[in-house]
């Protein structure tokens, strides 16, 4: 079965902690991306790869830190600096510059 | 600068009352209009890619077209099972492959 997995489905953060968000694709696709979507807002970009050993930020990076170590993986690190980190947080992943497949999401809750 | 406008935020339809969603979009060069289904608590769901004004693609009571300035999903005769959010993105000929999304019109199909 091909696909993008996320885990965990859930996850809670205290203040100050660090925590890293995992994403595995099996699509054999070049290109991963994270997104963050919160409540009557749109799916906002944080980070994306479009090859191994090289990602760029997107528009709300500040806070995050991903690497991109194996084809395969994109995981995403929510740092103590990123103030307002509860939210969706979604992978996804593209051949190239075609349509993106997504994951099924994780939430994240800061205690 | 690039924007995606969807209208209307919210829909409430009959079961079997069609109806139509839009996607206004403004970009530097259209490489593709995207759109995507998403259910509660998951990650959206890909339906369609479209490149050129004029073109169109169906599935089953979907129906989505483009013009140089906006995009519709056009529901046909709609069941309860198409209660979603639906999504719209654009992606410019920027040389990236990162997407534009709109915020999203919430539909719901009522038996």
């Amino acid at each position: 079965d091909g696909g993008i997995t996320q885990s965990p489905k859930y996850l809670f953060r205290k203040e100050g902690q660090n925590v890293t968000l995992s994403c595995e694709q099996n699509l054999n696709h070049d290109a991963m991306y994270w997104y963050r979507q919160d409540p009557g807002q749109g799916l906002r970009l944080i980070y994306y790869s479009q090859i191994v050993n090289d990602f760029q930020k997107g528009d709300i990076a500040e806070g995050y830190s991903v690497s991109r170590e194996k084809k395969e993986s994109f995981p995403l690190t929510v740092t103590s600096a990123q103030k307002n980190p509860t939210a969706f947080y979604l992978c996804a992943s593209s051949f190239g510059s075609n349509e993106q497949f997504f994951g099924p999401g994780t939430r994240l809750t800061v205690l | 600068e690039d924007q995606v406008t969807q209208s209307p935020e919210a829909l409430r339809l009959q079961e079997g009352e069609s109806s139509s969603l839009n996607c206004s979009y403004t970009v530097s060069g259209l490489r593709g209009l995207f759109w995507y289904r998403q259910d509660p608590g998951k990650g959206p769901e890909f339906l369609f890619t479209l490149y050129s004004a004029g073109e169109e693609k169906e599935k089953e009571r979907l129906k989505a077209t483009l013009t140089k300035k906006e995009s519709f999903l056009h529901i046909t005769a709609p069941k309860p099972e198409d209660s979603a959010t639906y999504l719209c993105a654009v992606q410019g000929a920027s040389g990236t492959y990162k997407y534009i999304f709109g915020t999203g019109t919430r539909l719901k199909v009522l038996a």
